[in-house]
C-alpha cells in the first residue's frame, strides 16, 4: 500500500509556457501533500504544504503566482509552473502523507523539468 | 535553516562491509523517517521512527531514535552492490506540523 504517483515523469517546455505536474495517491486518501524541489546533487527543498480543500502554504522564498498548486480532493494535487524560464528546470517531487495511518510521508517518483 | 546535520556526506566501501550513517539537530523531533532515493527517482522510504529511543530494523537497516530526540543513525549491514544511492534523513519537528525537514544526504558508494 501507500503508492504515490507522480506525472509526468519528465518534461522538456519552452520559456514562456505553463506546465503541470500531478501527483495522486493511489491507494489512500492524502490529507496533505507536499511538493518539493531538488537540484542536482542536492537535498530536497519544501516549496509548499497542501491541505485538501484549502490553500496551499508556501516556504518563505517561494512565489506562490510562479508555482500554482491546487489540491482539490483528497488524492489528488497539481503542481503549475507558470511562465516557466531556464532557472525552473529542476527536480521536483511530491510526497503524500495521510493522518493516522502509519504511512509516513511516501514520495512520487519526481518529475524532471527542463525549459529551454 | 531547514536541513539536518547528516554525516558522512558521502562512504566508499566494500561489499560485506557494515555502513553507519547519522542525522544530529538542534531542534526536537517528533518523527525522524530514513530514505534512499536513486538517481532520477524519488525517495523511497526505509524506516520510519515515532518514538525517542525507538530501535528498528527492515532486513540489514537498522535504524534509531535518539533518546534526546534530536539525533538519529541507520547501520546497513552486509552492504551489497544495490545498497548503492543517497541516503536521506528526515525528521518531523516538534515545532514545524506535519512539515519534514530533510538532512543533506549520504551518497553511499558500495564496490563489489
Amino acid at each position: 500500500g501507500a503508492v504515490v504517483s507522480q506525472h509526468p515523469s519528465w518534461v522538456i517546455c519552452k520559456s514562456g509556457t505553463s506546465v503541470k505536474i500531478e501527483c495522486r495517491s493511489l491507494d489512500f486518501q492524502a490529507t496533505t501533500m507536499f511538493w518539493y524541489r531538488q537540484f542536482p546533487k542536492q537535498s530536497l527543498m519544501l516549496m509548499a504544504t497542501s491541505n485538501e480543500g484549502s490553500k496551499a502554504t508556501y516556504e518563505q522564498g517561494v512565489e506562490k503566482d510562479k508555482f500554482l498548486i491546487n489540491h482539490a480532493s483528497l488524492t489528488l494535487s497539481t503542481l503549475t509552473v507558470t511562465s516557466a524560464h531556464p532557472e525552473d528546470s529542476s527536480f521536483y517531487i511530491c510526497s503524500a502523507s495521510s493522518r493516522g495511518a502509519g504511512y509516513g510521508y511516501t514520495f512520487g517518483s519526481g518529475t524532471r523539468l527542463t525549459v529551454v | 535553516g531547514q536541513q539536518l546535520n547528516q554525516s558522512p556526506q558521502s562512504m566508499f566501501i566494500q561489499e560485506g562491509e557494515d555502513v553507519s550513517m547519522n542525522c544530529t539537530s538542534s531542534s526536537i523531533f517528533n518523527t525522524w523517517l530514513w530514505y534512499k532515493q536513486d538517481p532520477g527517482e524519488g525517495p523511497v522510504l526505509l524506516i520510519a521512527l515515532y518514538k525517542a529511543g525507538e530501535l528498528t530494523s527492515n532486513g540489514r537497516l537498522t535504524a534509531q531514535f535518539g533518546i534526546t530526540r534530536k539525533d538519529s543513525f541507520l547501520n546497513i549491514s552486509a552492504s551489497i552492490p544495490s545498497d548503492v544511492g543517497i541516503y536521506f534523513c528526515a525528521g518531523q519537528r516538534e515545532t514545524s506540523g506535519s512539515r519534514l525537514t530533510f538532512g543533506e544526504g549520504t551518497q553511499l558508494t558500495v564496490n563489489p
